[in-house]
């Protein structure tokens, strides 16, 4: 069954730490995204992707970096998390056709720093 | 001012009845337009993509665009408790990749 994961779905861990927040799908989508979302607020985009070796910065500054080497796979990076971070984090994809695809969700990665 | 207003509720309505979710918007050159529903802790599901002005049924749910109002709609009739969560409305320029978000409206059916 086509689907987008993210692993971990729940992470605490310590100021300071390096994490990576893991995003795979299996849909054959081009377009690949981050979101950050507080509670009772909405998405910001934070990174996007269109392909392979693609990777561009959303409208909301984030200090995580994201790459692409495969298609499936867009996996974002923390090198120093900080309580700031704390946060949910969703991956999302697309088809790429011209940018009008919906976009499809994981099931979010809930981040806590401590 | 936000480009996309949506009110946040909580709105709080009895099972069976016919529920109306709204956002508003300022950019007249959005022409893509998605409601997405988030449970708690979860990833926004979405359930309807509608292209322009007009109406899109499926199943329960009623998608609305007024274009002219800038303004559009989700009903949902016969509400069941499993339709208590989070509705977020989105929308996006035909030239431009970006999703622009609601912030979101809780809604709640009290069986």
């Amino acid at each position: 069954e086509a689907d987008i994961y993210q692993t971990p779905r729940y992470l605490v861990i310590g100021t300071g730490k390096k994490i990576t927040l893991e995003c795979s799908q299996t849909m054959g989508h081009d377009k690949m995204y981050w979101y950050q979302q507080d509670p009772g607020m909405e998405l910001h985009l934070i990174h996007y992707s269109y392909g392979v070796n693609s990777t561009e910065k959303g409208d909301l500054s984030s200090e995580s970096t994201v790459s692409r080497i495969r298609t499936e796979h867009f996996p974002l990076t923390l090198e120093s998390a900080r309580p700031s971070h704390t946060s949910q984090y969703l991956c999302a994809s697309s088809e790429y056709k011209g940018n009008r695809g919906p976009q499809y969700f994981g099931p979010g990665t809930r981040l806590t720093v401590l | 001012q936000k480009e996309v207003e949506q009110d946040p509720g909580p709105l709080s309505v009895p099972e069976g009845a016919i529920v109306s979710l709204n956002c508003t918007y300022s950019n007249s050159a959005f022409q893509y337009f998605m409601w997405y529903r988030q449970y708690s802790r979860k990833g926004p599901e979405l359930l309807m993509y509608t292209y322009s002005s007009g109406n899109k049924e499926d199943g329960r749910f009623t998608a609305q665009v007024d274009k002219s109002s800038k303004y559009i709609s989700l009903f949902i009739r016969d509400s069941q408790p499993s339709d208590s969560a989070t509705y977020l409305c989105a929308m996006s320029e035909d030239s431009n990749y970006q999703l622009i978000w609601g912030a979101g409206t809780k809604l709640i059916i009290k069986p």
